[in-house]
C-alpha cells in the first residue's frame, strides 16, 4: 500500500503566494523527508523531519510533522517560478533506514 | 562536493538485452539504494545495500539483480529486458545505513528506453 500520499496531486499558484503541500502515511516511523525533482531530473533532498520534532525550517520552506495523525506539510513561501517542480515526501516506515517509500508527489506549478 | 554519481546518463536497448547500471556513492556513505520511477509515477524502491551485503528488497523483479563492490559503488544488472523497464533508475547513498540522520542523496538517475 502507498506509505506517504501527497494531497494535492497538482497546485498552480502565482508567483509570490505560499503552497501548501500535504502527505499522509500508515506505518509509525522515524522520520519523513520531503524532495523536489524537476522534470525527469534527479531527486533532490529539501528537508528531513524526525518523529520526535514538529516543525521545521529551511530558508523558504517550512515543515511541519503531526505523528498522531500520521501527516506532514510543506509550506514554501513567497513562491517562485523557479521552485515549479514535483515535491514528494518520503517515510522509512519504521524500518532504520531500510529503504523508504515516496508518495504519488504533488506537481507545483508557479505562474510568473 | 561530491554527489552521487550514475552512470550512463542515457541507455537505449532492445527488447530482450541486457543492461548494467552503476552507481558511485557519495565518499564514505556505506549504503545505497535503487529506486525505479516509470513515467509520471512516483519512486519505487527496489533494493538496497549496506557494507556490501544485501540489506532490503522491494519490488525488484527476478530478472534484475545487483550488488556493491568493495569501493561501495553498486549495479544494477538487468537482463531480458521488457518495454516496462523503461523508466528512470535512481541511486541514492547515505551514511551508516540508519535513516533519519544525515538524510538520503540522490543521483541524476539513468534513463533507460527499452525498445
Amino acid at each position: 500500500s502507498q506509505q506517504g500520499e501527497e494531497d494535492p496531486q497538482a497546485l498552480s499558484i502565482q508567483e509570490g503566494e505560499n503552497a501548501t503541500m500535504n502527505c499522509s502515511y500508515k506505518t509509525s516511523i522515524n522520520n519523513l523527508q520531503w524532495y523536489r525533482q524537476n522534470s525527469g531530473r534527479g531527486l533532490v533532498h529539501l528537508i528531513l523531519i524526525r518523529s520526535n520534532e514538529r516543525e521545521k525550517h529551511s530558508g523558504r520552506l517550512r515543515v511541519t510533522l503531526d505523528t498522531s495523525k500520521k501527516s506532514s506539510s510543506l509550506l514554501i513561501t513567497a513562491s517562485r517560478a523557479a521552485d515549479t517542480a514535483s515535491y514528494f515526501c518520503a517515510t522509512d516506515e519504521d524500518n532504520y533506514g531500510q529503504n523508504f517509500v515516496f508518495g504519488p508527489g504533488t506537481r507545483l506549478s508557479v505562474l510568473p | 562536493a561530491a554527489g552521487v554519481i550514475q552512470s550512463p546518463r542515457h541507455l537505449i536497448k532492445e527488447k530482450r538485452e541486457t543492461a548494467t547500471l552503476k552507481c558511485y556513492p557519495i565518499p564514505r556513505h556505506d549504503t545505497v539504494y535503487w529506486y525505479q520511477q516509470g513515467p509520471g509515477q512516483d519512486p519505487q524502491f527496489l533494493i538496497s545495500f549496506y557494507e556490501k551485503m544485501q540489506s532490503d528488497k522491494g519490488s525488484i523483479p527476478d530478472r534484475f539483480s545487483a550488488q556493491q563492490f568493495s569501493d561501495y559503488h553498486s549495479e544494477l544488472n538487468m537482463s531480458s529486458l521488457e518495454l516496462g523497464d523503461s523508466a528512470l533508475y535512481f541511486c541514492a547513498s547515505s551514511s551508516s545505513g540508519v535513516s533519519g540522520n544525515y538524510g538520503y542523496t540522490f543521483g541524476s538517475g539513468t534513463r533507460l528506453t527499452v525498445v
